[in-house]
Protein backbone atom coordinates (compact mmCIF):
# COMPACT_ATOMS: atom_id res chain seq x y z
CA UNK A 1 0.00 0.00 0.00
CA UNK A 2 0.92 3.95 -0.44
CA UNK A 3 2.40 3.67 -3.58
CA UNK A 4 3.10 7.00 -5.03
CA UNK A 5 4.05 7.57 -8.99
CA UNK A 6 5.29 10.12 -11.42
CA UNK A 7 5.63 10.37 -14.65
CA UNK A 8 7.59 11.08 -16.39
CA UNK A 9 10.58 9.55 -14.55
CA UNK A 10 13.67 11.36 -16.76
CA UNK A 11 12.67 14.48 -19.27
CA UNK A 12 15.07 16.20 -21.36
CA UNK A 13 14.08 19.20 -23.18
CA UNK A 14 15.72 22.92 -24.92
CA UNK A 15 15.65 25.65 -23.01
CA UNK A 16 11.96 28.08 -23.68
CA UNK A 17 10.26 24.60 -23.24
CA UNK A 18 7.04 23.61 -20.92
CA UNK A 19 7.37 20.55 -19.24
CA UNK A 20 4.42 18.17 -17.01
CA UNK A 21 5.16 16.19 -14.19
CA UNK A 22 2.24 14.10 -13.05
CA UNK A 23 2.17 12.67 -8.93
CA UNK A 24 -0.72 10.08 -8.49
CA UNK A 25 -1.49 8.46 -5.29
CA UNK A 26 -1.87 5.14 -6.66
CA UNK A 27 -3.79 3.46 -3.72
CA UNK A 28 -5.17 5.90 -1.59
CA UNK A 29 -6.64 9.72 -1.46
CA UNK A 30 -4.50 12.39 -0.81
CA UNK A 31 -5.88 15.97 -0.29
CA UNK A 32 -2.67 17.39 0.16
CA UNK A 33 0.31 16.57 -2.01
CA UNK A 34 4.19 18.39 -2.15
CA UNK A 35 6.45 18.82 -4.34
CA UNK A 36 10.52 19.63 -3.86
CA UNK A 37 13.50 19.90 -5.66
CA UNK A 38 16.70 18.45 -4.80
CA UNK A 39 19.58 19.86 -6.68
CA UNK A 40 23.16 17.20 -6.33
CA UNK A 41 24.43 16.38 -3.12
CA UNK A 42 21.57 18.85 -1.41
CA UNK A 43 18.82 17.92 0.47
CA UNK A 44 15.12 18.32 -0.27
CA UNK A 45 13.83 21.36 -0.36
CA UNK A 46 10.05 22.13 -0.24
CA UNK A 47 8.59 23.84 -3.23
CA UNK A 48 5.42 24.59 -3.13
CA UNK A 49 2.02 22.29 -0.84
CA UNK A 50 -0.45 20.92 -3.16
CA UNK A 51 -4.05 21.16 -2.21
CA UNK A 52 -7.29 19.37 -3.96
CA UNK A 53 -9.47 21.83 -5.30
CA UNK A 54 -8.10 24.85 -4.43
CA UNK A 55 -4.65 27.23 -4.95
CA UNK A 56 -1.11 25.52 -4.14
CA UNK A 57 1.01 27.57 -1.32
CA UNK A 58 4.51 28.24 -2.33
CA UNK A 59 7.13 28.62 -0.23
CA UNK A 60 9.26 31.67 -0.83
CA UNK A 61 11.58 32.41 -3.45
CA UNK A 62 9.37 29.60 -5.77
CA UNK A 63 7.69 31.09 -8.57
CA UNK A 64 4.02 30.54 -8.85
CA UNK A 65 4.02 31.71 -12.24
CA UNK A 66 7.05 29.35 -13.27
CA UNK A 67 6.02 26.57 -11.16
CA UNK A 68 2.34 25.68 -11.79
CA UNK A 69 0.48 23.54 -9.81
CA UNK A 70 -2.92 21.95 -10.36
CA UNK A 71 -4.74 19.12 -7.73
CA UNK A 72 -7.36 18.29 -9.90
CA UNK A 73 -8.47 15.53 -7.81
CA UNK A 74 -7.94 13.14 -4.75
CA UNK A 75 -5.19 11.17 -6.33
CA UNK A 76 -3.75 13.69 -9.19
CA UNK A 77 -1.16 16.73 -8.82
CA UNK A 78 0.37 18.16 -11.65
CA UNK A 79 3.62 20.46 -11.78
CA UNK A 80 4.51 22.14 -15.05
CA UNK A 81 7.57 23.96 -15.07
CA UNK A 82 7.14 27.07 -17.59
CA UNK A 83 9.73 28.32 -20.28
CA UNK A 84 12.33 26.28 -18.63
CA UNK A 85 15.99 26.88 -18.48
CA UNK A 86 19.33 25.04 -17.55
CA UNK A 87 18.97 26.31 -14.02
CA UNK A 88 15.67 24.81 -13.83
CA UNK A 89 17.29 21.22 -14.02
CA UNK A 90 16.88 18.98 -10.89
CA UNK A 91 15.20 16.20 -9.21
CA UNK A 92 11.63 16.84 -8.47
CA UNK A 93 10.21 14.64 -6.18
CA UNK A 94 6.11 14.47 -5.40
CA UNK A 95 4.67 13.03 -2.00
CA UNK A 96 1.64 12.44 -0.99
CA UNK A 97 0.09 12.25 2.63
CA UNK A 98 -2.81 9.81 3.29
CA UNK A 99 -6.08 11.41 3.72
CA UNK A 100 -7.62 8.66 6.00
CA UNK A 101 -4.01 8.26 7.74
CA UNK A 102 -3.82 9.37 11.44
CA UNK A 103 -0.62 10.82 11.16
CA UNK A 104 1.90 13.11 8.91
CA UNK A 105 3.49 10.49 7.39
CA UNK A 106 4.39 11.41 3.56
CA UNK A 107 4.80 8.89 0.89
CA UNK A 108 7.26 9.78 -1.91
CA UNK A 109 7.24 9.46 -5.63
CA UNK A 110 9.79 8.10 -7.42
CA UNK A 111 10.94 10.96 -8.55
CA UNK A 112 11.72 12.67 -11.68
CA UNK A 113 14.93 14.04 -13.27
CA UNK A 114 14.63 16.79 -15.16
CA UNK A 115 17.74 18.25 -17.79
CA UNK A 116 16.78 21.52 -19.83
CA UNK A 117 19.63 21.99 -22.46
CA UNK B 1 14.01 29.84 10.03
CA UNK B 2 13.37 26.47 11.21
CA UNK B 3 16.34 24.46 10.52
CA UNK B 4 17.04 20.40 11.19
CA UNK B 5 20.98 19.74 11.36
CA UNK B 6 22.88 16.91 10.38
CA UNK B 7 26.22 16.02 10.23
CA UNK B 8 26.92 15.65 6.37
CA UNK B 9 29.68 12.57 7.15
CA UNK B 10 30.11 10.38 5.63
CA UNK B 11 29.99 7.90 8.15
CA UNK B 12 32.15 5.16 7.94
CA UNK B 13 31.33 2.11 9.93
CA UNK B 14 32.31 -2.09 9.55
CA UNK B 15 29.90 -4.46 8.43
CA UNK B 16 28.21 -5.61 11.63
CA UNK B 17 29.04 -2.65 14.01
CA UNK B 18 26.22 -0.50 14.86
CA UNK B 19 25.86 3.13 12.98
CA UNK B 20 25.12 6.44 15.06
CA UNK B 21 22.68 8.86 13.38
CA UNK B 22 22.06 12.43 14.73
CA UNK B 23 19.83 14.98 13.97
CA UNK B 24 18.70 18.60 15.77
CA UNK B 25 15.63 20.74 15.18
CA UNK B 26 15.08 24.02 15.88
CA UNK B 27 11.03 24.32 16.29
CA UNK B 28 10.45 23.28 20.21
CA UNK B 29 6.72 22.82 18.61
CA UNK B 30 7.47 19.70 16.66
CA UNK B 31 5.86 16.78 17.38
CA UNK B 32 6.26 14.69 14.39
CA UNK B 33 9.66 12.97 13.54
CA UNK B 34 10.80 11.05 10.47
CA UNK B 35 14.06 9.08 8.91
CA UNK B 36 14.19 8.50 5.41
CA UNK B 37 16.98 6.65 3.48
CA UNK B 38 18.16 7.72 0.49
CA UNK B 39 19.76 6.29 -2.03
CA UNK B 40 21.71 7.60 -4.73
CA UNK B 41 19.54 9.23 -7.82
CA UNK B 42 16.82 7.61 -6.04
CA UNK B 43 14.10 9.19 -3.95
CA UNK B 44 13.62 9.00 -0.09
CA UNK B 45 12.14 5.87 1.59
CA UNK B 46 10.42 5.92 4.73
CA UNK B 47 12.64 4.33 7.62
CA UNK B 48 10.65 5.56 10.56
CA UNK B 49 8.86 7.92 11.88
CA UNK B 50 8.72 8.79 16.25
CA UNK B 51 6.45 10.84 17.99
CA UNK B 52 7.14 10.82 21.29
CA UNK B 53 9.94 10.88 23.59
CA UNK B 54 11.75 7.58 24.31
CA UNK B 55 12.92 4.66 21.32
CA UNK B 56 11.07 3.06 19.03
CA UNK B 57 12.65 -0.11 17.82
CA UNK B 58 11.81 -1.56 14.19
CA UNK B 59 14.13 -4.79 13.12
CA UNK B 60 17.39 -3.45 13.05
CA UNK B 61 16.73 0.38 13.04
CA UNK B 62 15.73 2.39 16.70
CA UNK B 63 14.66 5.82 16.41
CA UNK B 64 15.05 7.41 19.95
CA UNK B 65 13.53 11.23 20.31
CA UNK B 66 14.40 13.88 23.21
CA UNK B 67 12.03 17.20 23.02
CA UNK B 68 13.99 18.45 25.60
CA UNK B 69 16.78 18.32 23.72
CA UNK B 70 15.48 18.84 20.43
CA UNK B 71 16.84 15.88 19.24
CA UNK B 72 16.63 12.91 17.45
CA UNK B 73 18.44 9.73 16.13
CA UNK B 74 18.73 6.60 14.61
CA UNK B 75 20.46 3.37 15.28
CA UNK B 76 21.17 0.67 12.86
CA UNK B 77 22.42 -2.74 14.51
CA UNK B 78 23.81 -5.15 12.60
CA UNK B 79 24.90 -2.49 9.65
CA UNK B 80 25.06 -3.97 6.25
CA UNK B 81 26.69 -2.80 2.80
CA UNK B 82 23.38 -2.56 1.13
CA UNK B 83 22.71 0.05 4.35
CA UNK B 84 24.78 2.64 2.57
CA UNK B 85 23.21 5.57 2.03
CA UNK B 86 21.78 9.27 2.95
CA UNK B 87 19.86 9.15 5.54
CA UNK B 88 17.14 12.16 6.22
CA UNK B 89 16.19 13.24 8.91
CA UNK B 90 12.34 15.03 8.68
CA UNK B 91 10.46 17.11 11.35
CA UNK B 92 6.61 18.23 10.28
CA UNK B 93 6.13 21.96 10.89
CA UNK B 94 3.80 23.23 12.96
CA UNK B 95 1.69 25.35 10.59
CA UNK B 96 -1.06 23.68 8.70
CA UNK B 97 -0.24 22.28 5.84
CA UNK B 98 2.07 19.83 8.14
CA UNK B 99 5.28 19.96 5.63
CA UNK B 100 8.46 18.24 6.05
CA UNK B 101 11.70 20.05 6.47
CA UNK B 102 14.14 17.86 5.88
CA UNK B 103 18.26 17.65 7.26
CA UNK B 104 21.00 17.83 4.96
CA UNK B 105 21.42 14.31 5.08
CA UNK B 106 24.25 11.98 6.43
CA UNK B 107 25.85 9.87 4.34
CA UNK B 108 26.74 6.48 5.59
CA UNK B 109 29.03 4.00 4.33
CA UNK B 110 29.07 -0.02 5.86
CA UNK B 111 32.07 -1.16 4.82
CA UNK B 112 32.22 -4.72 3.89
Amino acid sequence: GAVVSQHPSRVICKSGTSVKIECRSLDFQATTMFWYRQFPKKSLMLMATSNEGSKATYEQGVEKDKFLINHASLTLSTLTVTSAHPEDSSFYICSARDIAGLTDTQYFGPGTRLTVL
Amino acid sequence: QKEVEQNSGPLSVPEGAIASLNCTYSDRGSQSFFWYRQYSGKSPELIMSIYSNGDKEDGRFTAQLNKASQYVSLLIRDSQPSDSATYLCAVVDNTGRRALTFGSGTRLQVQP
